[in-house]
């Protein structure tokens, strides 16, 4: 079964710490994504990486970090300097990089409360 | 710079009934157009997609759109809710380098 799997599917964290979401998929597919989703609100792009060993930030990346060392796995670290760490992180990769042809797929996602 | 508002949060409809989620756009250049559907704690699925290609887009489980750019509009329809149908709807639209931006999202709610 092709697709895209991110763990845990809720993560509880207390203030201060830093965590790490998983993201891990098999569809040979170049491209990665991490959003962010907020109570009423759309989907805001984190990080983006159009090939391994390259990433760059999108529009909201102040207190995250990433690493793209292989092709299927692209972990999103959560670090403490995030001021409102607490929302649903949504984990997405294309065949190709950004363009008009290259469909985003989601994963199931991963609930983050900081306690 | 590219914007989109879907201008309403929460639609509520019967069983059986037609569908109209309303989704505007800001766009300096013609953009790419999707609507996305989000069941509850769940991912994203792609239901449809305009790329400058046929005004109509059919997509899947017999929802379709239509682009009309004298109206900068791009609303969803269905003829006939089922419920099933009851989930979030998402327009998104591209920016200049094909990034999406997401509108703030509808609730559909399907009664019995």
């Amino acid at each position: 079964d092709g697709g895209i799997t991110q763990s845990p599917k809720y993560l509880f964290r207390k203030e201060g710490q830093n965590v790490t979401l998983s993201c891990e998929q098999n569809l040979n597919h170049d491209a990665m994504y991490w959003y962010r989703q907020d109570p009423g609100q759309g989907l805001r792009l984190i990080y983006y990486s159009q090939i391994v060993n390259d990433f760059q930030k999108g529009d909201i990346a102040e207190g995250y970090s990433v690493s793209r060392e292989k092709k299927e796995s692209f972990p999103l670290t959560v670090t403490s300097a995030q001021k409102n760490p607490t929302a649903f992180y949504l984990c997405a990769s294309s065949i190709g990089p950004l363009g008009v042809y290259n469909e985003q797929f989601f994963g199931p996602g991963t609930r983050l409360t900081v306690l | 710079a590219q914007s989109v508002t879907q201008l309403d949060s929460h639609v509520s409809v019967s069983e059986g009934t037609p569908v109209l989620l309303r989704c505007n756009y800001s766009s300096s250049y013609s953009p790419s157009l999707f609507w996305y559907v989000q069941h509850p704690n769940k991912g994203l699925q792609l239901l449809l997609k305009y790329t400058s290609a046929a005004t109509l887009v059919k997509g899947i489980n017999g929802f379709e759109a239509e682009f009309k750019k004298s109206e900068t509009s791009f609303h969803l329809t269905k003829p006939s809710a089922h419920m099933s149908d009851a989930a979030e709807y998402f327009c998104v639209v591209t920016d200049s380098s094909y990034k999406l931006i997401f509108g703030s999202g509808t609730r559909l709610l399907v009664r019995p």
